[in-house]
């Protein structure tokens, strides 16, 4: 258990659809990152934030969002949904989001776009 | 553009075989480099790291040595168990001028069964 927890673990939604994916980081760690991972492009970076602001973006769509609470909890926000959205999310935590640091990574949650 | 190369899979080894896993890495500038391991259904787990070259990360039996002239960071391990059978994935950070910046580029992992 890395101890970032991910909620749904599974979600099913059809095409045009909004849905929003929510990761609790390990306790102590400042910095948020969520993942794609698909099986054409692999496992692609989407957007990092650290102690409640963006740090970096990558591969990130227009028509997606995130954003990381007082709390320091995050959420995905997908809306618009297309076929092509489907994939395993995955939030990682890291204390103080540098490039040395050791990434922890939640179980992700699987999306389904019909 | 930063990207990592890992060889193809799957990879099928007997119990107790040799394993190597290569993985060659495209950086402009010192990345630390990381090997995660995923066991089905399941999220990604760091199995080692380096952060400056020559250094070596182990864990759990595996080894692998940041090689800068090669650019490259070999995954190996002795004697395979069945219980090694997952996908691993070499990936890279990059530090930014601030070094804050740690988002992990990741290869496009080889998965590994091995039979008893």
């Amino acid at each position: 258990d890395s101890g970032v927890t991910q909620t749904p673990k599974h979600l099913i939604t059809a095409t045009g659809q909004r849905v929003t994916l929510r990761c609790s980081p390990r306790s102590g760690d400042l910095s948020v990152y969520w993942y794609q991972q698909s099986l054409d492009q692999g496992l692609q970076f989407l957007i990092q934030y650290y102690n409640g602001e963006e740090r970096a973006k990558g591969n990130i769509l227009e028509r997606f969002s995130a954003q990381q609470f007082p709390d320091l909890h995050s959420e995905l926000n997908l809306s618009s949904l297309e076929l092509g959205d489907s994939a395993l999310y995955f939030c990682a935590s890291s204390v103080d989001g540098r490039a040395k640091g050791t990434q922890y990574f939640g179980p992700g949650t699987r999306l389904l776009v019909l | 553009g930063n990207s990592v190369t890992q060889m193809e899979g799957p990879v099928t080894l007997s119990e107790e075989a040799f394993l190597t896993i290569n993985c060659t890495y495209t950086a402009t500038g010192y990345p630390s480099l990381f090997w995660y391991v995923q066991y089905p259904g399941e999220g990604l787990q760091l199995l080692l790291k380096a952060t400056k070259a020559d250094d070596k990360g182990s864990n759990k039996g595996f080894e692998a040595t940041y090689r800068k002239e090669t650019t490259s960071f070999h995954l190996e391990k002795g004697s395979v168990q069945v219980s090694d059978s997952a996908v691993y994935f070499c990936a890279l950070t990059m530090m930014n001028y601030g070094g804050s910046q740690g988002n992990l580029i990741f290869g496009k992992g080889t998965k590994l069964s091995v039979k008893p």
